[in-house]
């Protein structure tokens, strides 16, 4: 098993742009999140899906949009991206009634002129 | 709403010394309780969690913690610390089984030779 898979790991962006980080989970868990990590503020919540067809927003929402594609897949999107989007943004899973842990993703490290 | 606190951003040790990372949570209802270790560019792996079963947990790599109610507290340890312990530590919080996690600033350790 891959466990929780992201892509891509690096991107560079100017102030603008847009993109969309892609995130995969093989252990067929219900629940996936999206977190930034910025110096000195440990992981906040941008958005998860507790369940497939469901999204949520978090701590963070302004500026992303997400889509639960399917069980596997939860996409995050900067539509017009800005510096203070600069962080490192990792994805997690969890089995909601089985195990708890959260697994998480390698991260992805954005960053944004 | 739920916080985390963790105090000190940086503790450093010598190797063999005991480790001792702090952690405080505020809830007034017993919360489920994690710590998570990141080791640079890399995602987040849990060491141990809490979830009402025993109140000192014990985790891997010879970490455990002890679970206080009345002080609110989940304070990591290790007794004998080791120059492969060098990491980020996250303290975190959920309110549901698996679900949302509140985490704290991180605490980056240090291990001297």
């Amino acid at each position: 098993n891959a466990g929780v898979t992201q892509t891509p790991k690096f991107q560079v962006l100017k102030t603008g742009q847009s993109m969309t980080l892609q995130c995969a989970q093989d252990m067929n868990h219900n629940s996936m999140y999206w977190y930034r990590q910025d110096p000195g503020m440990g992981l906040r919540l941008i958005y998860y899906s507790a369940s497939e067809g469901t999204t949520d927003k978090g701590e963070v929402p302004n500026g992303y949009n997400v889509s639960r594609l399917n069980k596997r897949e939860f996409s995050l999107r900067l539509e017009s991206a800005a510096p203070s989007q600069t962080s490192v943004y990792f994805c997690a899973s969890v089995q909601r009634g089985g195990t708890d842990t959260q697994y998480f993703g390698p991260g992805t490290r954005l960053t944004v002129l | 709403a739920q916080s985390v606190t963790q105090l000190g951003s940086h503790v450093s040790v010598s190797e063999g010394a005991l480790v001792l990372l702090r952690c405080n949570y505020s809830s007034s209802v017993p919360p489920y309780l994690f710590w998570y270790v990141q080791y640079p560019n890399q995602g987040l792996q849990l060491l141990l969690k809490y979830t009402s079963a025993a109140t000192l947990v014990k985790g891997i790599n010879g970490f455990e913690a002890e679970f206080k109610k009345s002080e609110t507290s989940f304070h990591l340890t290790k007794p004998s610390a080791h120059m492969s312990d060098a990491a980020e530590y996250f303290c975190a919080v959920s309110m549901e089984y698996g679900n949302k996690l509140v985490f704290g600033a991180g605490t980056i350790l240090r291990v001297k030779s």
